[in-house]
């Protein structure tokens, strides 16, 4: 069985400029989870999206945001990149109980 | 707000010594606490939850309300134990999970 897959691998963008991540979940599963994990903070939550719509939101600004699709793969949308969104975003799945991660995207902003 | 602590960033212990990862969680109510691995090159994975009360690896976790806390225990390292640990709490099921900052264990041969 497929995981949880996540595209890009890796990204460099610059300040100011907008990013979008992805994730397709493990056939089956119908919530998609986002996480940053920035160098020496851990993993902080983002988003969970559930059966097409947004359910919870961590402590993020405005400017990240994301949707699900009909297949249950999701987007994550950053506008107005800033230097400390430089982090590794994973995306976790599931259906009922565990979250089964992907690899992630590396995204550095200069 | 939860907040999950791991004191230590990084665990040196011998091959066949004694292992404790802490964590202590701020959550009043009565969380779920889990514990995640990730090993060299490879995802983070769900290690254990304390619901289960099961050992994985050998690893084992018990809850202490008292302390609030929810350590990771090994009799004795492993090589392959070598990874990094992140304590992980839940206030209401796995919607909005809150992790620590991870420990990386080193296990020296």
């Amino acid at each position: 069985e497929a995981g949880v897959t996540q595209s890009p691998t890796h990204l460099i963008k610059t300040r100011g400029q907008q990013v979008t991540l992805r994730c397709s979940p493990i056939s089956g599963h119908t919530s998609v989870y986002w996480y940053q994990q920035a160098l020496g903070l851990g993993l902080q939550f983002l988003l969970w999206y559930d059966e097409g719509e947004e359910r919870n939101r961590g402590n993020f600004p405005p400017r990240f945001s994301g949707r699900q699709f009909p297949n249950y793969s999701s987007e994550l949308n950053v506008n107005a990149l800033e230097l400390e969104d430089s982090a590794l975003y994973l995306c976790a799945s599931s259906f009922v109980g565990e979250q089964f991660f992907g690899p992630g995207t590396r995204l550095t902003v200069l | 707000a939860q907040r999950v602590t791991q004191p230590e960033k990084l665990l040196s212990v011998f091959k066949g010594a004694p292992v404790e990862l802490k964590c202590n969680y701020s959550y009043s109510g009565s969380p779920e606490l889990f514990w995640y691995v990730q090993y060299s090159r490879q995802r983070l994975q769900l290690l254990l939850r304390h619901i289960s009360r099961e050992s994985i690896k050998g690893f084992t976790a018990d809850l202490n309300k008292g302390e609030t806390s929810f350590h990771l225990k090994k009799p004795f390292a492993q090589e392959e134990d070598s990874a990094m640990y992140y304590c992980a709490s839940n206030s209401g099921g796995y919607q909005k999970v809150t992790f620590g900052i991870g420990t990386k264990l080193q296990v020296i041969p």
